[in-house]
């Protein structure tokens, strides 16, 4: 059980186009859900926190019109980068929490390489 | 520093070998979560400590919690190849009530056959 997917895993994109990122929590509902930024043998930075039904919560630096997320569901979160620079080229990884539950379930990530 | 700080950076050990990776922290917590992520791969949650626990065991995995020193220490016992991978400590900071986590730098384990 508590299993999360991303989509797509890998993805390459032209500078100045959007791209957009799928979580979905398979089988069970996320009440929230994060999402991180890793870059290559970095930790984890939190981007954001989204909650289903809500606006997301930014963390400081991060530009909300450039990181779109919408929590549309308790089963799916998307992170949308528009107009995508070569310095957005990073792992993307969301996460998942049950009510109640401390744990948070991670998806395999998204590599994303902007040219 | 960074809260979550994880030391050593880097260990390589022969199988059969036990690893320690330790982890500091700042600010007062509600728990303290060590995660494993083989690379380019997302992370795998491997076992939680409150803070008004000391010990815990998991399998091969022993964590202990020190909140005096703000501390914390992943033991692995008994190492395998397949335990190749970073670890990283995060936590859950007290009062916060949002339950995110900050992760600290991560301990990469090469073990060796």
């Amino acid at each position: 059980g508590a299993v999360v997917s991303q989509h797509p895993s890998r993805v390459i994109c032209k500078s100045g186009t959007s791209v957009k990122i799928e979580c979905r929590s398979l089988d069970f509902q996320a009440t929230t859900m994060f999402w991180y930024r890793q870059f290559p043998k970095k930790s984890l930075m939190l981007m954001a926190t989204s909650n289903e039904g809500s606006k997301a919560t930014y963390e400081q630096g991060v530009e909300k019109d450039k990181f779109l997320i919408n929590h549309a569901s308790l089963t799916l979160s998307t992170l949308t980068v528009t107009s995508a620079h070569p310095e957005d080229s990073s792992f993307y990884i969301c996460s998942a929490r049950v009510l109640y539950q401390e744990t948070q379930y991670f998806g395999p990530g998204t590599r994303l390489l902007v040219l | 520093s960074q809260q979550g700080e994880e030391d050593p950076q880097a260990l390589s050990i022969q199988e059969g070998e036990n690893a320690t990776m330790n982890c500091s922290y700042k600010t007062s917590i509600n728990n303290l979560q060590w995660y494993r992520q083989n690379s380019g791969r997302g992370l795998v949650h491997l076992i939680l400590i409150r803070s008004n626990e000391r010990e815990k065991h998991s399998g091969r995995l022993r964590v202990t919690l020190d909140t005096s020193k703000k501390s914390s220490s992943l033991l692995i016992t008994a190492s395998r190849a397949a335990d190749t991978a970073s670890y990283f400590c995060a936590t859950d900071a007290a009062g916060a009530g949002s339950y995110q986590l900050t992760f600290g730098k991560g301990t990469k384990l090469s073990v060796i056959p």
